[in-house]
């Protein structure tokens, strides 16, 4: 079966210090996309960042970037300088097998971002 | 582009009573999800469409769950007697490619 897991159910960090989130995965597919969802409390879900599972170069937008090893099939995502606005739920995510692009998701890592 | 949007964004129901919930996604994306999310947990496929037609429904969309999405555009997921267990943020999600862009929800509770 495809699964995501996210092993650190709640972090924690300073204000401009920097974090990383881990994740990691389990497919038969070779190539497929990756994806970090942020849920900020009360709103929408956004996506914060996605790689391509053939393109070895890390994915890169801003303050956040991914360690992406696709041999041991983790997808950890680094935010720097972290700021208030960070402190959210995050979600790993990758389209099931065979699918149309729904996606699977792990369980979430609460983030918070303290002064 | 104004975003996904779903209506209502809260819905209080008593057990037993059927719900209807819709969604409006982005004009141009043919693609349209159902996910469900429950407290504490990450959201879970339902349903999705391609224009108007059903290609793919998860074990989770029981009897009582039907979705539709008539002329490609707007989508409803109906609940007949809904249980307890029901009580979630249902997401409509849409896309035209591998992005998914999601709405707000709506959150049902069941009393």
């Amino acid at each position: 079966a495809q699964t995501v897991t996210q092993s650190q159910p709640e972090m924690s960090v300073q204000e401009a210090e920097t974090v990383t989130l881990s994740c990691t995965y389990d497919t038969s597919e070779n190539n497929y996309y990756l994806f970090w969802y942020k849920q900020p409390p009360s709103r929408q879900m956004i996506l914060v960042i996605r790689q391509e599972a053939y393109k070895q170069q890390n994915a890169t937008e801003n303050r956040f970037s991914v360690n992406f090893q696709k041999a041991a099939k983790s997808f950890s995502l680094k935010i720097s300088d972290s700021q208030l606005g960070d402190t959210a739920m995050y979600f790993c995510a990758f389209p099931g097998r065979g699918s149309q692009g729904n996606l699977i998701f792990g369980k979430g890592t609460k983030l918070s971002v303290k002064p | 582009d104004t975003g996904v949007s779903q209506n209502p964004r809260h819905k209080i129901t008593k057990r037993g009573q059927n719900v209807t919930f819709r969604c409006d996604p982005i004009s141009e994306h043919n693609r349209l999800y159902w996910y469900r999310q429950t407290l504490g947990q990450g959201p879970e496929f339902l349903t999705y469409f391609q224009n108007e037609a059903q290609l793919e429904k998860s074990r989770l969309l029981s009897d009582r769950f039907s979705a539709e999405r008539p002329k490609g555009s707007f989508s409803t997921l109906e609940i007949q007697r809904t249980e307890q267990g029901d009580s979630a943020m249902y997401l409509c999600a849409s896309s035209s490619g591998q992005l998914e862009y999601f709405g707000p929800g709506t959150r049902l509770t069941v009393t």
